[in-house]
């Protein structure tokens, strides 16, 4: 099976960085996502990662590495409108071919 | 516009009563999801389908049926079977590489 762990709440400062953690086990690793979902609303895709590294996308950037089943999502310059449960999503090769999706995280952007 | 969509936006449900949620995608996708979310919680995995009439059950199939009779449309019918649907319940799509997830935008159901 699968197994995907985030933290439950964060709470930052705007204009501050912040840095969301996601550990996952999993066989047949291929590939981690990251969406943003705001309240009510549907998840919103912000970044794919397959290999090892570090991926940039204006304000938000994602790192994997797929030996420690690691990953993070970076929100820098952080905005008011950035508060929203963060969702991280591991895919498998191994039979069904569905992403498997963590709890969230849901960020608060204080003032 | 290329999409899916989702209806009805806001279900209620009485004790005993069968409803079915519909999904239809216009994006040529194969294969469709049927996840459920809780408040605060992430999405989890009724069932599937990678191709018109073959579906899998995911991780919390029971009390939920669905159908897949055309590539398009892919229902999902909450029995009476399912003692506490009240959820948020998203239907998606995926293309033939895994980067090309589409979601609806969700249909709230509400027992009373």
């Amino acid at each position: 099976g699968q197994n995907i762990d985030q933290p439950t709440e964060m709470t930052a400062t705007e204009g501050a960085i912040v840095q969301i953690n996601c550990t996952y086990q999993t066989s047949g690793f291929n590939g981690l996502f990251w969406y943003q979902q705001h309240a009510g609303e549907a998840p919103t895709f912000l970044s794919y990662n397959v290999l090892d590294g570090l991926e940039e996308k204006g304000r938000f950037s994602s790192f994997l590495s797929r030996s420690k089943g690691y990953s993070y999502l970076l929100l820098k310059e952080l905005q008011m409108k950035d508060s929203a449960s963060y969702l991280c999503a591991v895919s498998s090769d191994t039979g069904r071919r569905a992403l498997t999706f963590g709890s969230g995280t849901r960020l608060q952007v204080q003032p | 516009d290329g999409g899916i969509t989702q209806s009805p936006k806001y279900l209620f449900r009485k004790e005993g009563q069968n409803v079915t949620l519909s999904c239809e995608q216009n994006l040529n996708h194969d294969a469709m999801y049927w996840y459920r979310q809780d408040p605060g919680q992430g999405l989890r995995l009724i069932y599937y389908s990678q191709i018109v009439n073959d579906f899998q059950k995911g991780d919390i199939a029971e009390g939920y049926s669905v159908s897949r009779e055309k590539k398009e449309s892919f229902p999902l019918t909450v029995t009476s079977a399912q003692k506490n649907p009240t959820a948020f319940y998203l239907c998606a799509s995926m293309g033939p590489r895994a980067l090309l997830i589409y979601f609806g935008e969700g249909s709230w159901l509400t027992v009373v």
